[in-house]
């Protein structure tokens, strides 16, 4: 069965600072599909970033990046000089695509708490 | 604002009682989803359409249950509302390829509260 798992319940740290977010999977399917989403005080969720399983490559969106490793089953997102409005909490999600179609949903971790402070 | 829209913002009802959750998704989406997210459980995935047809179930209680209109709008409907229903319930959207690994659109959700 399929799970994600970010370990870091809540991040606090201090505008301009680095943070990195951590997600770890596991699935028995070569193929699957990684999401990270925001969700703000607001409330909605908001879609970051989909990856494939063949694609490696790391990714940057302006202060934003993600490191896709399937040697460690990780896909951690690092945001870069931290701002105010990064503060949210952050979900990391799978979705199969094998023999049952990817027809199950997303499977989402419990998400990271990020606080940034001024 | 993903496009997904979602009725109403807010419910309030009593134990026992039935409620509908209404989801339009993005204009040219043929797939809606539902998900349920709770204090305790987290985000959860209840239920899939496409273009019409239940796709995927996930954890959905029996009292639950949702249809997708020919217009694409899909209504989730809970009935026999205990306290633990109280949750915030939204409803995703994605393009016509029905499967999960499409990118989901989340709508703002609909918050639920169960007295």
């Amino acid at each position: 069965a399929q799970k994600v798992t970010q370990a870091q319940t809540e991040i606090s740290v201090v505008e301009k600072e680095d943070v990195t977010l951590d997600c770890v999977y596991e699935t028995r399917d070569t193929t699957y599909y990684l999401f990270w989403y925001k969700q703000p005080p607001s409330g909605e969720l908001v879609f970051l970033i989909r990856r494939n399983s063949f694609d490696e490559q790391n990714e940057i969106s302006g202060r934003y990046s993600w490191n896709f490793q399937k040697s460690t089953s990780s896909f951690n997102f690092t945001i870069t000089a931290s701002q105010v409005v990064d503060s949210a909490v952050y979900f990391c999600a799978l979705s199969e695509a094998g023999a049952g179609g990817g027809a199950d949903g997303l499977t989402f971790g419990k998400g990271t708490h990020l606080i940034i402070q001024p | 604002d993903s496009g997904v829209t979602q009725t109403p913002k807010h419910l309030i009802t009593a134990t026992g009682q039935r409620v509908t959750l209404r989801c339009s998704p993005r204009s040219g989406d043929l797939s809606v989803y539902w998900y349920q997210q709770s204090l305790d459980q987290g985000l959860q995935f209840l239920i899939q359409y496409y273009n019409g047809e239940e796709r995927a179930k996930g954890n959905i209680l029996e009292r639950f249950s949702a249809q997708q209109f020919p217009d694409l709008h899909s209504e989730l409907n809970l009935s026999s509302l205990e306290l633990g229903d109280s949750a915030l319930y939204f409803c995703a959207s994605s393009v016509s390829s029905g499967d999960s690994t499409d990118t989901q659109y989340f709508g703002p959700g609909t918050r639920l509260t169960v007295l």
